[in-house]
């Protein structure tokens, strides 16, 4: 079974500050890396995505990193505001389907 | 565009009961998918349908777990019978094709007393 796993499981961060959620894989049958913002109530939204051949995209305040030899990807989110509060999960796409596989998800706290 | 739909939003029921989900997907997707999020993990693909047919249910407990989508728009979730480690967020999504952008609709959360 192929598997994601992120850390870390919660994060405090105050508001302007810097707040970076890691990702790791397991094994190279991924070719899509998306990250989800959830909101309680709410079903995950897409907020930036990465394909294995880029090694770095940003969107706005939002950044992720790619490190292919190392499976590792990260969200980085810049000048981090109380909006920002909510559950975040990367996920990965399998090579040969659609299905994502998710990781654990970060419950990111912005304190004003 | 109106996103997906999802009804009921919550329901409560007892172990060994039977319930039901229903999902409308965005106009035009043809791929939907069901989701299943147990409180504190990330959502874990059920089964995946290409227009009304099945294209991955490979993670789908069959023994209570089935889904259909008839006519290629709208599906439904069954479990029968429900077991307390069935209590989560059901997820509907829909993407216009295959590999494109999972649309998420807002869930049902079951609860199994």
């Amino acid at each position: 079974q192929q598997q994601v796993k992120q850390s870390p499981q919660s994060l405090i961060v105050q508001k302007g500050g810097i707040s970076i959620i890691n990702c790791a894989y397991e094994n190279t049958a991924f070719d899509y890396f998306p990250w989800y913002q959830q909101f309680p109530g709410k079903g995950p939204a897409l907020l930036i995505a990465i394909r294995p051949d880029v090694s770095e995209k940003k969107e706005g305040r939002f950044t992720i990193s790619f490190n292919k030899s190392a499976k590792q990807f990260s969200l980085h989110i810049m000048d981090s505001q109380p909006g920002d509060s909510a559950t975040y999960f990367c996920a990965a796409r399998e090579t040969s389907g659609s299905r994502l596989t998710f990781g654990e998800g970060t419950q990111l706290t912005v304190n004003p | 565009e109106a996103g997906v739909a999802q009804s009921p939003r919550y329901k409560i029921i007892e172990k060994r009961q039977s319930v039901a989900f229903w999902c409308n997907p965005i106009s035009g997707h043809a791929t939907l998918y069901w989701y299943q999020q147990i409180l504190g993990q990330g959502p874990k693909l059920l089964i995946q349908f290409q227009n009304n047919g099945v294209v991955d249910d490979s993670q789908l407990p069959k023994d209570r777990f089935s889904a259909e989508r008839l006519k290629g728009v709208d599906s439904t979730l069954k479990i029968q019978p429900a077991k307390l480690e069935d209590s989560a967020v059901y997820l509907c999504a829909s993407s216009l094709v295959p590999r494109a952008q999972h649309n998420f609709g807002p869930g049902t959360r079951l609860t199994v007393l």
